[in-house]
């Protein structure tokens, strides 16, 4: 099966601090990306990335960036918490030929006080 | 960013009643995609229908991708607990092939 982990379940931090979310898969996926899940809302993509080093927009990136060094491992990076970014935070993955099939993982609940 | 229009936003039902839900929208999709998450999980995939007016089924779930390709339906037939959580329905847009998603559909079964 299909593994995308998330480093954390929960975080909690203060407004201003820069935040690192984790995401590892272990199924030589291509593309990896970051939802975020807010109630009514659904998911929107933050980033996405196609390969090592590549990463693309999606429809929410203001206040956020992103990583990958490795093929396996996404990073979302928060330069300078706000409120407004308490979420649920979703990584998920897919093959280059099926983009559309995701495996998510479980998700970081983050809330910046 | 673009979205599906996802109704109902919830559904509060007896055990053992069917259920539906749909996704429509002004644009045209190649491929639609109907995803499941359970309470503090991420979302997995149930279905994926990628020809108009296909039908597919996947246990007691039957999805169908409508002939206009502009909207897809999800039908449970005699819900049980574990169907519980929230259905999403994700269309991979026929113009640029962007993934774009619903709002949910919060199923919740009364005791």
């Amino acid at each position: 099966d299909v593994k995308v982990t998330q480093s954390s379940r929960y975080l909690v931090k203060r407004t201003g601090e820069k935040v690192f979310l984790e995401c590892v898969q272990d199924m030589d996926h291509e593309n990896m990306f970051w939802y975020r899940q807010d109630p009514g809302l659904g998911l929107r993509l933050i980033y996405f990335s196609y390969d090592v080093k590549m990463k693309e927009k999606g429809d929410i990136p203001e206040g956020y960036s992103v990583s990958r060094e490795k093929k396996e491992r996404f990073s979302l990076i928060l330069e300078s918490a706000s409120t407004n970014q308490t979420s649920m935070y979703l990584c998920a993955s897919s093959f280059q030929g099926v983009g559309e099939k995701l495996f998510f993982g479980s998700g970081t609940q983050l809330s910046v006080l | 960013g673009q979205q599906l229009n996802q109704s109902p936003q919830s559904m509060f039902i007896q055990e053992g009643e069917d259920v539906s839900m749909n996704c429509t929208s002004s644009s045209i999709f190649n491929t639609w995609l109907w995803y499941k998450q359970d309470p503090g999980e991420g979302p997995v995939l149930l279905i994926a229908l990628y020809k108009a007016g296909e039908l597919t089924s996947n246990g007691r779930l039957t999805a169908q991708f409508g002939i206009t390709r502009k909207d897809s339906f999800l039908n449970i037939s005699a819900s049980i607990p574990s169907d519980v959580g929230i259905y999403f329905c994700a269309g991979q847009l026929y113009s640029n092939y962007q993934l774009i998603w619903g709002a949910g559909t919060k199923l919740i079964i009364k005791p």
